[in-house]
């Protein structure tokens, strides 16, 4: 079976200072990885994923996301946080094999404070 | 190009009731998912269509709840007979060809209240 825990349910940062939120995951065979961003009474939006290369992955908004292997992390970043980036973000993982759907963690919550 | 339309938008009935969720992917994409998303948790996968047939339903509470995707497009999830725990935001969500690779466009959700 495949999971995903996101450690923190709020992260609290400052306007300009960056920001981190955690995503570890389980899963066998070799993982796709995706963050999601929800806004109140809206659906998820796409903002990045890992496939296969490069370990650090760049998608919308400025955020970014670094996969470890070795951790089993693919944390999601971004050098600068703005207010509006106030939102519920949940990581999801894939397999290439088998069952192939999304299993999502239970998300953080990213408080941006002017 | 449009999104994953969904309707309604907000749903209130009375357990025990019936209720049915509509919903209309993005254009070409071959498969569709509902999710169940409750409130704190992240969506759980209730079931995958690739075109009009279905992939993965194995979390899918068969007792009570019913999909379908005629021709390959629209799709409707139902619910009957309703309870309290289904109260939660029902999620449609398509992509172009459903491998594990694919992203996953969301529509805006149907949140449904069962009293």
């Amino acid at each position: 079976a495949q999971s995903v825990a996101q450690p923190e349910d709020q992260v609290n940062v400052a306007e300009g200072n960056p920001l981190t939120v955690k995503c570890t995951y389980s899963v066998s065979g070799n993982p796709y990885l995706f963050w999601y961003v929800q806004y109140p009474n809206r659906g998820l939006q796409f903002l990045l994923k890992y496939i296969t290369g490069d370990n650090l992955v760049k998608g919308s908004y400025g955020f970014e996301a670094e996969f470890n292997k070795s951790q089993t992390s693919f944390h999601l970043k971004k050098p600068s946080a703005l207010v509006s980036d106030s939102a519920l973000y949940f990581c999801a993982v894939a397999r290439d094999t088998g069952r192939r759907a999304l299993t999502f963690g239970s998300g953080t919550r990213l408080q941006v404070q002017p | 190009e449009a999104g994953v339309a969904q309707s309604p938008r907000y749903k209130i009935i009375e357990k025990r009731q019936s209720v049915a969720f509509w919903c209309n992917p993005i254009s070409g994409h071959a498969t569709l998912y509902w999710y169940q998303q409750i409130l704190g948790q992240g969506p759980k996968l209730l079931i995958q269509f690739q075109n009009n047939g279905v992939v993965d339903d194995s979390q899918l509470p068969k007792d009570r709840f019913s999909a379908e995707r005629l021709k390959g497009v629209d799709s409707t999830l139902k619910i009957q007979p309703a309870k309290l725990e289904d109260s939660a935001v029902y999620l449609c969500a398509s992509s172009l060809m459903g491998g594990g690779t694919d992203t996953q466009y969301f529509g805006p959700g149907t949140r449904l209240t069962v009293l």
